[in-house]
């Protein structure tokens, strides 16, 4: 039961490099979801998916792009990193419907810009 | 204000004691809540859904009060492994089911 992988789990970055974070679910879930955390801060929504093939924004979303071509990937690039993307980012998933509610967690990408 | 509202603690509670959380919302609209339990350095994990009767889940009981726009969350008999960082999420129907998370309030059980 794999559930929610992402990757890499660590990755250090400078400033203008770019990079791309992989999220794989395989639950079949529909809904996929990436959030940064940042100390006092909270999980702040970046983008999310309702489907293979679209994409949407969040609450954070400037310096930021995705794409989900397969059901069960969510990737999430960064085009021109800044120290302000140093957090660490989460993928979640979770299936669809109204009633379908709980979000799964990938363990965690932890990205430092500098 | 801040959709979703917690106190961020630390609460530092001794073993064996009852402590309670409490999340406020501002969107009436929020339908489904949650509390999610998340470890240092790890990522959240859901603690137990929120009913609007409230449920209780061994030592843990929520509770939803909608006129008020709070959920709680009660521990007893806490445990050293009850450390963690617990938080509030509302879920607001919609386009998506916006999922809003609060900011977390730690907890530290001491021995």
């Amino acid at each position: 039961n794999a559930g929610v992988t992402q990757t890499p789990k660590f990755r250090v970055l400078k400033t203008g490099q770019s990079m791309t974070l992989l999220c794989a679910q395989d639950m079949n879930h529909e809904y996929m979801y990436w959030y940064r955390q940042d100390p006092g801060m909270g999980l702040r929504l970046i983008h999310y998916s309702v489907g293979e093939g679209t994409t949407a924004k969040g609450e954070v979303p400037d310096g930021y792009n995705v794409s989900r071509l397969k059901k069960q990937n969510f990737l999430l690039g960064l085009e021109s990193a800044a120290p302000s993307q140093t957090s660490v980012y989460f993928c979640a998933s979770r299936p669809g419907g109204a009633g379908a509610n709980v979000l799964t967690f990938g363990a965690g990408s932890r990205l430092t810009v500098l | 204000r801040k959709e979703v509202e917690q106190d961020p603690g630390p609460f530092n509670v001794p073993e064996g004691a009852t402590v309670a959380f409490n999340c406020t919302y501002s969107n009436s609209a929020s339908q489904s809540f949650f509390w999610y339990r998340q470890d240092c350095r790890k990522e959240p994990k859901l603690l137990m859904s929120v009913y609007s009767s409230g449920n209780e889940d061994g030592r843990f009981t929520a509770q939803l009060n909608r006129a008020s726009q709070y959920i709680s969350l009660l521990i007893r008999d806490s445990k050293l492994s009850d450390s963690a960082t617990y938080l509030c999420v509302v879920n607001i129907p919609g386009g998506y089911q916006k999922v809003t998370f609060g900011t977390g309030t730690k907890l530290q059980v001491i021995p």
